[in-house]
C-alpha cells in the first residue's frame, strides 16, 4: 500500500518556539494532503487541507497564522506550529489520498507526538 | 450538519466475534469507510462500502445499509492485537475532499 512518513516523530519544545512537521508520500504524488489533530483517546479532527501549489484551507476555529501550512511540492506538505503553547500539545497527522480524484481511502503518516513545555 | 456514532467501548474475548455498528447522518453520501488505530500509532484503512451490503477482507468484514444510514464493522476469529480503536468515516457531504470521522470505538480484547 501507499506508505507516508512523518518527521519528526516526536518532539518536545519550550512554549514559545515554533516546530515544523514534514509529511511525506513516499511512492505517489499527493496534490492533496490533509492535517489532523488528535488529543488522547479522542477522534481525529481535522485542522487544515493542503494544496499543492495553493493555500491551505483550514477548518472552522484553527487559526491559520499559528498553523502555517506549506504544500512544496507533490510529495511534501509541511506543518509549522508557531509560537507553541502547552495547549498546542498533541498528536499531528497527517495524511493523503490515493488518488486525488476520491478521499475514501486515506493513507496516514505514522504521527507527530509533540510536546510543549 | 454531519454526524457518526458509534458505541465507546466493546469488550470480547479472544476467538469471539464483534460488531461494531455505526449510523450516520449526512446530506451528501459517498460511502462509508472504517479505520484502525493501536494506542500511540496512527490510523490504519481496513475498508470502504459504497455500496449496499457486505464486503469481506480476511477475517473483518463491513456491511452498509444505505436506506438506513447504517454499517458495521465485523471482526471474526479476535485476536489480542486487534485491540484498537476502530473509527467510522464519510466524506464530507459537499462532495469535498474532507474526511469526516466517527468519535471511535475502542475494542478490547481478552484473553
Amino acid at each position: 500500500g501507499a506508505v507516508v512518513s512523518q518527521h519528526p516523530s516526536r518532539v518536545i519544545c519550550k512554549s514559545g518556539t515554533s516546530v515544523k512537521i514534514e509529511c511525506r508520500s513516499l511512492d505517489f504524488q499527493a496534490t492533496t494532503m490533509f492535517w489532523y489533530r488528535q488529543f488522547p483517546k479522542q477522534s481525529l479532527m481535522l485542522m487544515a487541507t493542503s494544496n499543492e501549489g495553493s493555500k491551505a484551507t483550514y477548518e472552522q476555529g484553527v487559526e491559520k497564522d499559528k498553523f502555517l501550512i506549506n504544500h512544496a511540492s507533490l510529495t511534501l506538505s509541511t506543518l509549522t506550529v508557531t509560537s507553541a503553547h502547552p495547549e498546542d500539545s498533541s498528536f499531528y497527522i497527517c495524511s493523503a489520498p490515493r488518488d486525488s480524484s476520491s478521499t475514501d481511502t486515506q493513507y496516514f503518516g505514522p504521527g507527530t507526538r509533540l510536546t510543549v513545555l | 450538519g454531519q454526524s457518526l456514532e458509534q458505541p465507546s467501548e466493546v469488550t470480547a474475548v479472544e476467538g469471539a466475534i464483534v460488531q461494531i455498528n455505526c449510523t450516520y447522518q449526512t446530506s451528501g453520501f459517498y460511502g462509508l469507510s472504517w479505520y484502525q488505530q493501536h494506542d500511540g500509532g496512527a490510523p490504519t484503512f481496513l475498508s470502504y462500502n459504497a455500496l449496499d451490503g457486505l464486503e469481506e477482507t480476511g477475517r473483518f468484514s463491513s456491511f452498509l445499509s444505505r436506506s438506513d444510514s447504517y454499517g458495521y464493522l465485523l471482526l471474526q476469529e479476535l485476536q489480542m492485537k486487534d485491540s484498537a480503536s476502530y473509527f467510522c468515516a464519510v466524506r464530507d457531504e459537499d462532495g469535498g475532499f474532507k474526511t469526516i470521522f466517527g468519535a471511535g470505538t475502542r475494542l478490547f480484547v481478552k484473553a
